[in-house]
């Protein structure tokens, strides 16, 4: 079993559509959570970061945990062609946000 | 605010070859890491360093890769001899490390290995 697993995808949604982006992991004892974005051929980069149960909204991004489900999602409202890239959740067994394990990350395709 | 470097961008090897990689982190940042991304994977931890103490190497193929941070700025990162899996881009990134607060990892643009 993988530590972070993620859908390979592509998840294909319309444009405006709300794009749900979905992260199981297997370490009970991890504390934060991250969604990075990665551009075809670029490095991540940070959308959101977790750390309590429940939801927490950044403009059109809402990251959502869930520690015992050990699951965390990303919705992304108002989908835009520019959402299109590759989405790696990432955890760590700290709080520092240090030692990532990333998932396979889901790559999302908004279509005009 | 200059970002992480990296040099070089792509390599090209042939299998059992010697290569070396070179980050440099954001100004002022303590924490270091270098990252193995294979095609279609998310990116793997390989080091971590704090300032130039070595926090986490558990999985850094020691027989063959290893990393330096002498100076507890910039960091290399070897592979010898490389071999074919070891075709993947290398990431660097860096983060303050304070350890106090929650921390966000800037990532390099990467450096691009291919091994023949």
């Amino acid at each position: 079993q993988k530590e972070v697993e993620q859908n390979s995808g592509p998840l294909s949604v319309p444009e405006g559509a709300i794009a749900s982006l979905n992260c199981t992991y297997s370490d009970r004892g991890s504390q934060s959570f991250f969604w990075y974005r990665q551009y075809s051929g670029k490095s991540p980069e940070l959308i959101m970061f977790i750390y309590s149960n429940g939801d927490k909204e950044d403009g059109r991004f809402t990251a959502q945990l869930n520690k015992a489900s050990q699951y965390v999602s990303l919705l992304i409202r108002d989908s835009q062609p520019s959402d299109s890239a590759t989405y790696l959740c990432a955890v760590s067994r700290n709080n520092a946000g240090n030692m990532l394990t990333f998932g396979g990350g889901t790559r999302l395709m908004v279509k005009p | 605010e200059a970002g992480v470097a990296q040099s070089p961008r792509y390599k090209i090897i042939e299998k059992r070859q010697s290569v070396a990689f070179w980050c440099n982190p954001i100004s002022g940042h303590a924490t270091l890491y270098w990252y193995q991304q294979i095609l279609g994977q998310g990116p793997k931890l390989l080091i971590q360093f704090q300032n130039n103490g070595v926090v986490d190497d558990s999985q850094l193929p020691k027989d063959r890769f290893s990393a330096e941070r002498l100076k507890g700025v910039d960091s290399t990162l070897k592979i010898q001899p490389a071999k074919l899996e070891d075709s993947a881009v290398y990431l660097c990134a860096s983060s303050l490390g304070s350890g106090w607060s929650r921390e966000t990892q800037y990532f390099g643009p990467g450096t691009r290995l291919l091994v023949l």
